[in-house]
């Protein structure tokens, strides 16, 4: 069965500009997290979706807010862009309480 | 506070012999507990988890092996092989916040399998 499908692979933003990531989860996992790679930081959680509700939250400025479609797809945004949050975005699937399966992740690059 | 830590960046190992790779975490809380692989510029791939009711758990050429006393656990590769070479993360699931699958991971280890 398909894996978790993250849009776009790649971003050039402006700094000040607002992006749009896209997560599709695996066909019947209903939990959708985010996280943020960087170099200084490791893997970092940024949120959570079950069920089109935010379950969990983790300690990010509230530029970064995201959503979950019934279809369980999730869109994450980020507003005003800084240099900082150039990093590579992971998106994971997980059925609930298991294995969490990650998508190829979104490659951000603000200039 | 760093709650799972890979305190060895990284490691480096001949094909065909044993690979360890250690994590070390510091709430007694945590209760569920994952590795994954990972390359450059993508993402995590799952590799095997273990539940604190266990001490171990196998699948093919990975055991994990979990030492709740010692908070401590670790992933054996054997035989290791040069595709193995990636970056490591060790990662718990977070037991605050009721359901949740938020996990918190390490800062990874670097193998490295020399062929």
């Amino acid at each position: 069965k398909a894996g978790v499908t993250q849009t776009p692979r790649y971003l050039i933003k402006t700094r000040g500009q607002q992006v749009t990531l896209s997560c599709s989860p695996i066909s019947g996992h209903r939990s959708v997290s985010w996280y943020q790679q960087t170099p200084g930081q490791g893997l970092q959680f940024l949120f959570e979706y079950f069920s089109e509700t935010q379950r969990n939250k983790g300690n990010f400025p509230g530029r970064f807010s995201g959503r979950q479609f019934s279809n369980s797809r999730s869109e994450m945004n980020v507003s005003t862009l800084e240099l900082g949050d150039s990093a590579l975005y992971l998106c994971a699937s997980s059925l609930d309480q298991t294995e969490a399966f990650f998508g190829q992740g979104t490659r951000l690059t603000v200039v | 506070d760093q709650q799972v830590k890979q305190n060895s960046p990284s490691l480096s190992v001949q094909e065909g012999r044993i690979s360890i790779l250690n994590c070390d975490y510091t709430n007694s809380m945590f209760d569920y507990f994952l590795w994954y692989k990972k390359y450059p510029a993508e993402g995590p791939t799952f590799l095997i988890s273990i539940s604190s009711i266990k001490d171990k758990n196998e699948d093919g050429r990975f055991t994990v092996f979990l030492n709740k006393s010692a908070k401590h656990l670790s992933l054996h590769i054997v035989p290791s092989q040069p595709g193995d070479s990636a970056v490591y993360f060790c990662a718990a699931r977070d037991p605050y916040g009721g359901a949740t699958n938020k996990l918190i991971f390490g800062t990874g280890t670097l193998l490295a399998v020399q062929p």
